[in-house]
């Protein structure tokens, strides 16, 4: 198993840009979700999926969007990027949000937005 | 909506001491389960240690134990004869038994081994 895997580990972005940022995992897990980590923000959940085809809004969803259209995957999209937006992104899954399962996070993506 | 709550941004602690790291939740429900995550310097998050609501009995893992009181929804992290490579981030988690929800974590607990 591969695990959670997240690409680009590193980007840069000028303001105004979009990208996507990569999710994937190979172990079958319903729930997937994002967060970003700022320094003394600890984590803070942008959008979650409990299974391909639900979404929903996290803590700070604006200027993010997801979906789900497989079980693997679950991109995250910069709309138009923003300073703000600076920060490093963790994507994590697990079998469901039910119960006693374990979180198994990706090694996180840096951007920089310019 | 349930919320989790670190109230110690940083704490630190003489090597071979030990050290507890609190967390404290809100919620309604009465079946759920509480977690701690350790993230170090590598960024890499690991489970450190789980406690099912139901259970009365405190979990623990070698040196890393749990005093979970469920009526005053406290849930605090001991580590044992701390080690230099216990220095990390530790976060506080919590998930509702029976719905299909997100996936609450605290803001974090940065803890410093002393030499």
């Amino acid at each position: 198993n591969a695990g959670v895997t997240q690409t680009p580990k590193f980007q840069v972005l000028k303001t105004g840009q979009s990208m996507t940022l990569q999710c994937a995992q190979d172990m079958n897990h319903e729930y997937m979700s994002w967060y970003r980590q700022d320094p003394g923000m600890g984590l803070r959940l942008i959008h979650y999926s409990v299974g391909a085809g639900i979404t929903d809004q996290g803590e700070v969803p604006n200027g993010y969007n997801v979906s789900r259209s497989t079980t693997e995957d679950f991109p995250l999209r910069l709309l138009s990027a923003a300073p703000s937006q600076t920060s490093v992104y963790f994507c994590a899954s697990s079998y469901t949000s039910r119960g006693n399962y374990e979180q198994y996070f990706g090694p996180g993506t840096r951007l920089t937005v310019t | 909506a349930q919320t989790v709550t670190q109230s110690q941004p940083e704490m630190s602690v003489q090597e071979a001491e030990t050290v507890t790291l609190s967390c404290t939740y809100d919620t309604s429900e009465s079946d759920y389960y509480l977690f701690w995550y350790k993230q170090p310097p590598s960024r890499q998050m690991i489970l450190v240690i789980r406690q099912e609501a139901y259970k009365q009995q405190n979990a623990t893992e070698n040196r890393f134990s749990v005093n979970f009181q469920k009526a005053a929804k406290s849930f605090s992290l001991k580590i044992s004869d701390s080690q230099l490579g216990d220095a990390a981030m530790y976060f506080c988690a919590f998930s509702d038994a029976n719905r299909d929800d997100k996936i609450i974590f605290g803001k974090g607990t940065r803890l410093h081994i002393l030499p």
